[in-house]
């Protein structure tokens, strides 16, 4: 079946620490996005990637980073540069043809940070 | 002004009813639009695009009304399983795969 994976789907660390969330697609996307939600709000946009080898800062990159090597991964560090880290991480994917932009979802990350 | 502005609701409507629900965008150059549905803790999954003559699955309806900058929602006959949070959509027409997502709207359907 094709989708999205996300790994591992709880996550706790303590402050000070990057910890790294894998996400993985086989949809043959070429774009890819990493989304943070927090309780009772939408998502905002981190990272996103338009095609391997690229990607740009969304409206709250700072504390993070990712990298594409491969269309089908796309893994989101969050640094201990990031002030508030708990949350849910999104990771999703879209053809990123003008035709489409409907994304698709992974299952989610939460990640505890104490 | 936000982006996407979506009541928050909750809405609290009875089996069987019709409920609507709207999203507003200020970039009048906004080309995609979308309705996503979010079950608590779940990820979004894609409910519906909309598209500018409108367009209907089943018991689901979304408009797009360009002139006031809105997307509609209309949920027919309402199930239980309808409960979640509706969130909407919109990817600017400013190049590039950016797309803006409303905070949602809650929904809770009742017996």
């Amino acid at each position: 079946d094709g989708g999205i994976t996300q790994s591992p789907k709880y996550l706790f660390r303590k402050e000070g620490q990057n910890v790294t969330l894998s996400c993985e697609q086989n949809l043959n996307h070429d774009a890819m996005y990493w989304y943070r939600q927090d309780p009772g709000q939408g998502l905002r946009l981190i990272y996103y990637s338009q095609i391997v080898n690229d990607f740009q800062k969304g409206d709250i990159a700072e504390g993070y980073s990712v990298s594409r090597e491969k269309k089908e991964s796309f893994p989101l560090t969050v640094t201990s540069a990031q002030k508030n880290p708990t949350a849910f991480y999104l990771c999703a994917s879209s053809h990123g043809q003008l035709s489409s932009y409907e994304q698709y979802f992974g299952p989610g990350t939460r990640l505890t940070v104490t | 002004r936000k982006e996407v502005e979506q009541d928050p609701g909750p809405f609290n409507v009875p089996e069987g009813a019709t409920v609507a629900f709207n999203c507003t965008y200020s970039n009048s150059a906004s080309q995609s639009f979308f309705w996503y549905r979010q079950d608590c803790r779940k990820e979004p999954k894609l409910l519906m695009s909309v598209y500018s003559s409108g367009n209907e699955d089943g018991r689901f309806t979304a408009q797009l009304n360009r002139a006031s900058q809105y997307i509609s929602l209309l949920i027919r006959d309402s199930k239980l399983s309808d409960s979640a949070t509706y969130l909407c959509a919109v990817t600017p027409n400013t190049g590039g795969f950016k797309t803006i997502f409303g905070a949602g709207t809650r929904l809770f359907v009742k017996a």
